[in-house]
């Protein structure tokens, strides 16, 4: 079946710094999501991507999908303590019936 | 407006009984989805409900099933539990239909001993 993979697997910055993780696969996806999780809790929608190219932001977070539409970005600008968690992607899958989860990035900042 | 809520939160079971956790969703939608989430894993899918029901099924054993009630809220019940099954248990809700944006419930916490 389809798969995703994320990159990089887990990362440590410094409060302030911008942070950059990505999505990726040998797939086609239609719709991109961005989630995070914080220990203990279900995942919270960060930022859905429809079209191939398309640029959302957030907040301080930004995504992009991929103009292939086998990738998927997130940035987040300026990392404060509470960024901390997993960032997982999903990508709808070439029926459109289900979304795919990618692993997950684990994301830890630095006082 | 309320999010998808989860009951119980933590489960204690003892291997080979029956689990059964439960699911509200968002007003409004009819999709729940099920996922397993290992501790320090990935969402692996279990299963879909759209209507009340079954669309599609993850790659799990047949011990794992569940259904969708007229109110779109949804049970999952896990038989025979093994102790590989203990895991945080994730529910997702979306308007109707696979493609839309999901929302997570806070999960149930499963521990089988």
């Amino acid at each position: 079946g389809q798969q995703l993979n994320q990159s990089p697997q887990s990362m440590f910055i410094q409060e302030g710094e911008d942070v950059s993780m990505n999505c990726t696969s040998s797939s086609i996806f239609n719709t991109w999501l961005w989630y995070k999780q914080d220990p203990g809790e279900g995942p919270v929608l960060l930022i859905a991507l429809y079209k191939a190219g398309e640029l959302t932001s957030n907040g301080r977070l930004t995504a992009q999908f991929g103009i292939t539409r086998k990738d998927s970005f997130l940035n987040i600008s300026a990392s404060i303590p509470s960024d901390v968690g997993i960032y997982f992607c999903a990508g709808l899958d070439n029926y459109g019936q289900n979304f795919v989860f990618g692993p997950g990035t684990r994301l830890s900042v630095l006082p | 407006e309320a999010g998808v809520t989860q009951s119980p939160t933590h489960l204690i079971k003892t291997r080979g009984q029956q689990a059964t956790l439960r699911c509200s969703p968002i007003s409004g939608h009819t999709s729940v989805y099920w996922y397993q989430q290992a501790l320090g894993l990935g969402l692996q899918f279990l299963l879909w409900y759209d209507e009340g029901e079954e669309r599609n099924r993850g790659n799990f054993p047949p011990r794992f099933s569940g259904r969708q009630f007229p109110n779109y809220s949804s049970e999952l019940n896990v038989n025979a539990l093994e102790l590989e099954d203990s895991a945080l248990y994730l529910c997702a809700s979306s308007f109707s239909g696979g493609a839309n944006e999901q929302y997570f419930g806070p999960g149930t916490r499963l521990t089988v001993t």
